[in-house]
């Protein structure tokens, strides 16, 4: 079956670095992509990886790793208004997005 | 209209009723989806549609119905809603089924 895994929960201080980890089972791949996604509101694109290494935008950097099915969105100098769900998903051989259950992060002063 | 839209922003509904969700972009976009979100879930997929008079079914299909008859509108039908359809519905867009989903605000559809 397909499966994507992240942590459902992470708590960081403001200022700080924290990096969100996600892993992937897919029926192939053709991309994987990061949204933010704030209480009671829709899902933003963050970002997007399908070749290995690391993208920059701004104070958020994703890493991809295929041959381990790996993946991470590092958030720097952390906001008050960073805290949200963040969203990893992966776009399968049918071009249909497989989502992970987001993980919360949680900003505290 | 700017992006994507969607009505009602809420609904509370009787189980057996038909109800019909409705979404509309303005960005030309090719493909649309809906997906409903539950607590501790990922958004799962219901419905897809990768362009103007064609629609395919998702993860979680039973029970819901689409149409796509023009490419900015994209309903979503229940025909005869169960408890179990009590979820956050969100409909998106992109370019084409390979690029990035942008999202509508959502409705949050409960179903007694």
């Amino acid at each position: 079956g397909q499966n994507i895994d992240q942590p459902t929960e992470m708590t960081a201080t403001e200022g700080a670095i924290v990096q969100i980890n996600c892993t992937y089972q897919t029926s192939g791949f053709n991309g994987l992509f990061w949204y933010q996604q704030h209480a009671g509101e829709a899902p933003t694109f963050l970002s997007y990886n399908v070749l290995d290494g690391l993208e920059e935008k701004g104070r958020f950097s994703s890493f991809l790793s295929r041959s381990k099915g790996y993946s991470y969105l590092l958030l720097k100098e952390l906001q008050m208004k960073d805290s949200a769900s963040y969203l990893c998903a992966v776009m399968d051989s049918n071009y249909q997005l497989i989502w992970g259950a987001g993980t919360k992060l949680i900003i505290k002063p | 209209i700017a992006g994507i839209t969607q009505a009602p922003t809420s609904q509370i509904l009787a189980a057996g009723r038909r109800m019909t969700l409705r979404c509309t972009q303005d960005m030309r976009h090719n493909a649309m989806y809906w997906y409903r979100q539950d607590l501790g879930l990922g958004l799962r997929l219901i419905h897809y549609s990768n362009t103007a008079g064609t629609t395919g079914k998702g993860e979680v299909p039973d029970g819901y119905s689409v149409s796509r008859a023009n490419t900015d509108d994209f309903p979503l039908t229940l025909a005869s809603a169960v408890p179990s359809q009590t979820s956050v519905y969100f409909c998106a867009s992109s370019v084409d089924s390979s690029n990035e989903q942008f999202f509508g605000p959502g409705t949050r559809l409960t179903v007694l």
